[in-house]
């Protein structure tokens, strides 16, 4: 199972938006609502901030928000602030009941 | 409190053995699915297994397969993962994650485990 493909890094000014592309295939995440993303700060655990494409964990701050068309998810963050400077992965479910993860996207708040 | 800790992480030389574990406590273990997750230094996450909530299904990547098992004991709240025939490719911080309730996601992580496989 190939890793999701994710840009290595993304940026944007405090009070943007910014998304987060996350390419997988048929057998991933086209082939299924079960995309996910999650937050992880350096020396940290990850942090669940969106699951099955587009719900938010209570406690997570609507301004993280996702989406899917075909093979392609994505994770939006609008309103920038300094604490969502962060790594950021995707993960999709697969069809060999495995999971699969994406590579990490490196966020800089500027 | 919800949590998951993990523990018995270390040194180990290649080709040698070793032995995870992650306590849960807070909710009923045996309810949910679980699975274990590693990130190499400096890398990002990869999936390594998973198991039912009754222990009776169990899927490995294909990176382990063969070498790792993982496994768990609900009347004692525990998750494992027996690791056998380490490699350097093996060093990682080692997370226990669990399922959420939609089946698909990792609602709950541990604090990791750091395994070192060198000489």
């Amino acid at each position: 199972q190939s890793a999701l493909t994710q840009p290595a890094s993304v940026s944007g000014s405090p009070g943007q938006s910014i998304s987060i592309s996350c390419t997988g295939t048929s057998s991933d995440v086209g082939g299924y609502n079960f995309v996910s993303w999650y937050q992880q700060h350096p020396g940290k655990a990850p942090k669940l901030m969106i699951y099955d494409v587009t719900n938010r964990p209570s406690g997570v701050s609507n301004r993280f928000s996702g989406s899917k068309s075909g093979n392609t998810a994505s994770l939006t963050i609008s309103g920038l602030q300094a604490e969502d400077e962060s790594n950021y992965y995707c993960s999709s479910y697969t069809s060999s009941s495995t999971w699969v993860f994406g590579g990490g996207t490196k966020l800089t708040v500027l | 409190e919800v949590q998951l800790v993990e523990s018995g992480g270390g040194l180990v030389q290649p080709g040698g053995s070793l032995r995870l574990s992650c306590a849960a406590s807070g909710f009923t273990f045996s309810s949910y699915e679980m699975n274990w997750v590693r990130q190499a230094p400096g890398k990002g996450l990869e999936w390594v297994s998973y198991i039912s909530n009754s222990g009776n299904t169990l899927y490995h990547a294909d990176s382990v397969r063969g070498r790792f098992t993982i496994s768990r004991d609900n009347a004692k709240n525990s998750l494992y993962l027996q690791m056998n025939s380490l490699r350097a490719e093996d060093t990682a911080v080692y997370y226990c994650a669990r399922v959420g309730e939609g089946y698909s996601y990792f609602d709950l992580w541990g604090q990791g485990t750091l395994v070192t496989v060198s000489s």
